[in-house]
């Protein structure tokens, strides 16, 4: 049972450029977290979703970060015009339906570099 | 409002030596509890869980963790230590009623010298 996919796993950006970050969840996990993480700091939530809704975005900076988990295909992150702020590590995670293990599970993370 | 809490940032031990890693929590209710590590350039990994039931928990690679209701803690412990586990560890607190989000600790970097 492979684990949770992320790519790419690196990626640069210059300045006002768009990122987009894939995430393939475990087999049989139906929901997805976005985490960031920055230099020598800890996770900090962006968004929780489930197939095709978005269940909490509290985390998410209001403008220029979008998530999506389509019916079919990977969920994307998507950051339009980015700044040297947004370089981080970002991990997606998923978890079993409601009901399971609350256990989340996280893929290796793709780290953004901002020129 | 929740929050993790891990006051080493950073604890170098000798091989062999036992390990301890304080993790508190601020929480209303009894949380979920995570311990992950991360290797340099890594993802996290599950190292142990809790739930309910027995308040001492084993995990992977000699790892256990005990949850104390009456201190908020979820310390991680390892009676000897090898090279191998130097490392980040996270503490996480899984909180059902807010979707299910984690709330991390912001870690302790593990050093082992021989």
């Amino acid at each position: 049972n492979a684990g949770v996919m992320q790519n790419p796993r690196h990626l640069v950006r210059r300045r006002g450029q768009e990122a987009r970050l894939r995430c393939s969840p475990m087999k049989g996990h139906s929901h997805v977290y976005w985490y960031r993480q920055l230099p020598e700091e800890g996770l900090k939530f962006m968004v929780y979703l489930q197939k095709e809704n978005i269940i909490d975005e509290s985390g998410m900076p209001k403008e220029r970060f979008s998530a999506e988990f389509p019916k079919e295909g990977p969920s994307i992150l998507r950051i339009q015009q980015v700044v040297r702020g947004d370089s981080a590590a970002y991990f997606c995670a998923s978890s079993p339906p409601r009901g399971g293990s609350q256990t989340q599970y996280f893929g290796p993370g793709t780290r953004l570099l901002v020129l | 409002a929740q929050s993790v809490t891990q006051p080493d940032i950073h604890i170098t031990v000798s091989e062999g030596a036992s390990l301890e890693l304080r993790c508190n929590y601020s929480y209303g209710a009894t949380p979920y509890l995570f311990w992950y590590v991360q290797s340099p350039g890594q993802g996290l990994q599950l190292l142990l869980k809790y739930f309910s039931g027995d308040t001492l928990v084993q995990g992977i690679k000699g790892f256990e963790a005990e949850f104390k209701r009456s201190q908020s803690s979820f310390n991680l412990r390892k009676p000897s230590v090898h090279w191998s586990d130097a490392a980040e560890y996270f503490c996480a607190v899984g909180v059902l009623d807010t979707g299910n989000q984690f709330y991390f600790g912001t870690g302790t970097s593990l050093t082992v010298i021989p």
